[in-house]
């Protein structure tokens, strides 16, 4: 079964300084991996994906993510983190045993202070 | 473009009681989910329908939970009877196409508290 693993509950970052949030997979064949994040009382919102291509995926609101195939790795990254990026973060992968609906880790939350 | 909507934002009931859930999607998206979000987990996936019919139900309980996509657009979620662990926020998503790489746009929620 396709998985990911989001090994850290909450990432703490001061306003200004590079922030990451991990995120490990573990699939069969070639992995689409994706980034949501989910405001408080709102749906989730699509970040960025990997499907192919260039290692280094840029997306929404300044954040990035490194796909590494030897580390099975998809870490989101940003250079500089705001407050208002404090949020929750999920890592998914979609399954195409499962008709490619998405499995998803069990979030992190970023806390951002000023 | 108008995302998707869901209703009611929040319900509370008591076990055993019955509930629905509505979803519209994304106009043109022929793809939708829903997935079941308990406080501190990510998604799950309950359901996925292509247009009107269902492509994967494995995970949803279907001893009292159902749910059905009429005419392959609106489409509601119902528990019956409720349990205390079906509290949760139920999550409705769709999508352009099913597999590729197309992105699944979320709703933003329906809080269930069952007591």
């Amino acid at each position: 079964a396709q998985s990911v693993a989001q090994p850290e509950d909450q990432v703490n970052v001061a306003e200004g300084n590079p922030l990451t949030v991990k995120c490990t997979y573990s699939v069969s064949g070639n992995p689409y991996l994706f980034w949501y994040v989910q405001y408080p009382n709102r749906g989730l919102q699509f970040l960025l994906k990997y499907i192919t291509g260039d290692n280094l995926v840029k997306g929404s609101y300044g954040f990035e993510a490194e796909f590494n195939k030897s580390q099975t790795s998809f870490h989101l990254k940003k250079p500089s983190a705001l407050v208002s990026d404090s949020a929750l973060y999920f890592c998914a992968v979609r399954d195409p045993n499962s008709g490619y609906a998405l499995n998803f880790g069990k979030g992190t939350s970023l806390l951002v202070t000023p | 473009e108008a995302g998707v909507a869901q209703s009611p934002r929040y319900k509370i009931i008591e076990k055993r009681q019955s509930v629905a859930f509505w979803c519209n999607p994304i106009s043109g998206h022929a793809t939708l989910y829903w997935y079941q979000q308990i406080l501190g987990q990510g998604p799950k996936l309950l359901i996925q329908f292509q247009n009107n019919g269902v492509v994967d139900d494995s995970q949803l309980p279907k001893d009292r939970f159902s749910a059905e996509r009429l005419k392959g657009v609106d489409s509601t979620l119902k528990i019956q009877p409720a349990k205390l662990e079906d509290s949760a926020v139920y999550l409705c998503a769709s999508s352009l196409v099913v597999g590729g790489d197309g992105e699944q746009y979320f709703g933003p929620g329906t809080r269930l508290t069952v007591t």
